[in-house]
């Protein structure tokens, strides 16, 4: 499969645990996004990446969350003593340069968090 | 800031029905508008896009959207929908190189 991927697909947590999720964007990608998206609305930004440089944050990213991309491959994304309200599915997605300009995004199936 | 809105939070129709779904967006620069779809169990993929020319863009499995940008929209038609459409229909502008996407609309197709 030479899709974007994601691990885990579901993580289970207690509130003040910390969590990290994965993702392999397509190989020749050079930019990767990450959403959070709860029931009943879109996906939200988050923030992105252009190969290991991180171009914006969204400030809904709290300083509890952290995100990498060392090598300009997979990424990961981190949640510092997680809170019942991190509970959301998170979503990556890479793009290639030419890609970019039109915005099309490939999309992983997502890695859903529950904090309980 | 810019922001999208979609009109609609769910839609139930029955097979062979037309559709519209509504989306507004705000944003001063030049848009890339898109249309993306998440069928039950699946990851979103793209429907159709517009970046500029023909303000009427033809996407996947029959459907179509008009860019409107005195009216700042752009609404996604199909003339006969089909039970496998039931699905979330996200609209979605590319603005200063983020995708900032609209809530959703449920679509839900009656067989």
């Amino acid at each position: 499969d030479t899709g974007v991927s994601q691990d885990p697909r579901h993580k289970i947590t207690k509130r003040g645990q910390n969590v990290t999720f994965r993702c392999d964007p397509i190989s020749e990608h050079n930019r990767l996004y990450w959403y959070r998206q709860t029931l009943g609305q879109g996906p939200e930004f988050l923030t992105y990446f252009q190969n290991e440089a991180q171009l914006e944050k969204s400030r809904l990213l709290s300083d509890r969350f952290s995100a990498e991309r060392p090598k300009g491959s997979f990424s990961t994304l981190e949640i510092q003593r997680t809170e019942q309200g991190d509970s959301a599915m998170y979503l990556c997605a890479s793009s290639t340069r030419a890609s970019r300009d039109t915005g099309e995004l490939f999309f992983g199936e997502g890695s859903r968090l529950t904090v309980l | 800031a810019q922001s999208v809105s979609q009109h609609n939070h769910h839609v139930i129709l029955s097979e062979a029905a037309s559709l519209e779904l509504g989306c507004n967006y705000s944003y001063g620069g030049t848009v890339n508008l898109f249309w993306y779809v998440q069928y039950p169990g699946q990851h979103l993929q793209l429907l159709l896009k517009y970046f500029s020319g023909d303000p009427l863009v033809k996407g996947i499995k029959g459907f179509e959207a008009e860019f409107i940008k005195s009216k700042f929209s752009f609404n996604l038609r199909k003339p006969s929908v089909q039970w496998s459409d039931t699905a979330e229909y996200f609209c979605a502008v590319n603005a200063d190189d983020k995708i900032i996407f609209g809530k959703g609309t449920r679509l839900h197709i009656l067989p």
